[in-house]
């Protein structure tokens, strides 16, 4: 059974940079790919990027690039997302997923708790 | 960018009803769309993937449908614990992913 514990709430200010972490446990965590996905107050969901750890290459959404780092621990099986120059529009949930890939599907089927991430001033 | 849309936006429903929900991608993605089940407060839960495979312990009334740029989650007859937020998700463009806006069924 795969479980992903995400860290707790953070408060920030404008401009500073928040790091949110997910720690894995179950299954090879190597070998599956971590997302963090975000969820704005009364907003939808939305991808932010993802990391294969073998791989150690993340991919980001064009909206975050250059702002969103996402990286892995393997030694500690965590997963880290760093959202930087924040403003009170990154005020959001956080969450990691595990994506799976299975017979050519891809598809996100554990999720963490979530992480609240207030910016405020 | 592939962009996906859902309608409706929400909708009322009962217990017992028979609710469908649509979503529709800018582009083919084949079958490349998975669907998830959201309640208040609470992480998104994985229903469905590649269209219409149902994910292990998710209730036989939930069922998926479509390819090409349309698609449907129905939900045969509606119980309870079902009264949630439903967003669909493309992985055609997989290592990027988009998902709908969601689609929130309450009580009638």
């Amino acid at each position: 059974q795969v479980q992903l514990v995400q860290s707790g709430a953070e408060v920030r200010k404008p401009g500073s940079s928040v790091k949110v972490s997910c720690k894995a446990s179950g299954g090879t965590f190597s070998s599956y790919t971590i997302s963090w996905v975000r969820q704005a107050p009364g907003q939808g969901l939305e991808w932010m990027g993802g990391i294969i750890p073998i791989f150690g290459t993340p991919k980001y959404a064009q909206k975050f690039q250059g702002r969103v780092t996402i990286t892995t621990d393997e030694s500690t099986t965590t997963a880290y997302m760093e959202l930087s120059s924040l403003t009170s529009e990154d005020t959001a949930v956080y969450y990691c997923a595990r994506e799976i890939h299975s017979s050519g599907w891809n598809y996100f089927d554990y999720w963490g708790q979530g992480t609240l991430v207030t910016v405020s001033s | 960018d592939i962009q996906m849309t859902q309608s409706p936006s929400s909708l009322s429903a009962s217990v017992g009803d028979r609710v469908t929900i649509t979503c529709r991608a800018s582009q083919s993605i084949s079958s490349y769309l998975n669907w998830y089940q959201q309640k208040s407060g609470k992480a998104p839960k994985l229903l469905i993937y590649a269209a219409s495979s149902l994910q292990s312990g998710v209730p036989s009334r939930f069922s998926g449908s479509g390819s090409g740029t349309d698609f449907t989650l129905t939900i045969s007859s509606l119980q309870p614990e079902d009264f949630a937020t439903y967003y669909c998700q493309q992985s055609y463009s997989t290592p990027i992913f988009t998902f709908g806006p969601g689609t929130k069924v309450d009580i009638k």
